[in-house]
């Protein structure tokens, strides 16, 4: 069975410290993508990153980061030298390939808020 | 581009009254829209698939009945919630994926959600 694991619930950091959200998954599947997304209070899903199961590599975006490891299977997202604007809840979700449904799985979330 | 829009972006309704909430994709079709269900403070749970022209599929625990879903145009999706209680009261997600993704694409386009309360 398919499942993504958040374990922090919420973290609260001061800003421009370094922040690290956890996500490990669990599928049967090869083939499957890990993706991040971001909610702030309005409630709008935003897209922030996807990664399909052949590409280990890293990943930095401006302030982002991301470290795939399929040893582990952990999807971890490192937001560096955070802002007050960073506070939302952050999602890891994991599809398979299920047909051509692509349907997401969404792990319970990380509350991040960041302090000034 | 890709952009999805849903209306109302919020609603408040009468128990026993049905409530009808509209997934659009504005530029772009989308063969498959899937909606979501999230409750304060949790996470988002899938409720059903729609393709469009076919029945939906719904997930295990979800009443087809009460959650009526149309996917009558590769634009538009609607869930209507018949004979709705407070319990139903939630945040609604819609998302589409495109008639053009590959079938190894995995991209999913989120609407801005609908916030039902139940009274």
């Amino acid at each position: 069975a398919q499942k993504v694991t958040q374990a922090q619930t919420e973290i609260s950091v001061v800003e421009k410290e370094d922040v690290t959200l956890d996500c490990v998954y669990e599928t049967r599947d090869t083939t499957y993508y890990l993706f991040w997304y971001k909610q702030p209070p309005s409630g709008e899903l935003v897209f922030l990153i996807r990664r399909n199961s052949f590409d280990e590599q890293n990943e930095i975006s401006g302030r982002y980061s991301w470290n795939f490891q399929k040893s582990t299977s952990s999807f971890n997202f490192t937001i560096t030298a955070s802002q007050v604007v960073d506070s939302a809840v952050y999602f890891c979700a994991l599809s398979e390939a299920e047909g051509a449904t692509n349907k997401l799985i969404f792990g319970t979330g990380t509350l991040l808020a960041v302090q000034p | 581009g890709a952009v999805v829009s849903q209306h109302p972006s919020w609603v408040i309704c009468k128990s026993g009254t049905s409530v009808k909430i509209e997934c659009r994709s504005l530029d772009f079709q989308a063969t498959t829209m899937f909606w979501y269900r999230q409750f304060p403070k949790q996470s988002l749970m899938l409720m059903a698939t729609s393709n469009e022209g076919s029945k939906a599929t719904y997930e295990q625990g979800v009443e087809k009945d009460k959650f009526l879903i149309n996917h009558a145009s590769l634009t538009l999706s609607t869930l209507t919630v018949t004979s709705a209680h407070p319990e139903d009261s939630s945040f609604y997600i819609c998302s589409a994926r495109s008639e053009l993704a590959g079938f190894f694409d995995y991209e999913q386009y989120f609407g801005p959600g609908t916030r039902l309360t139940v009274t």
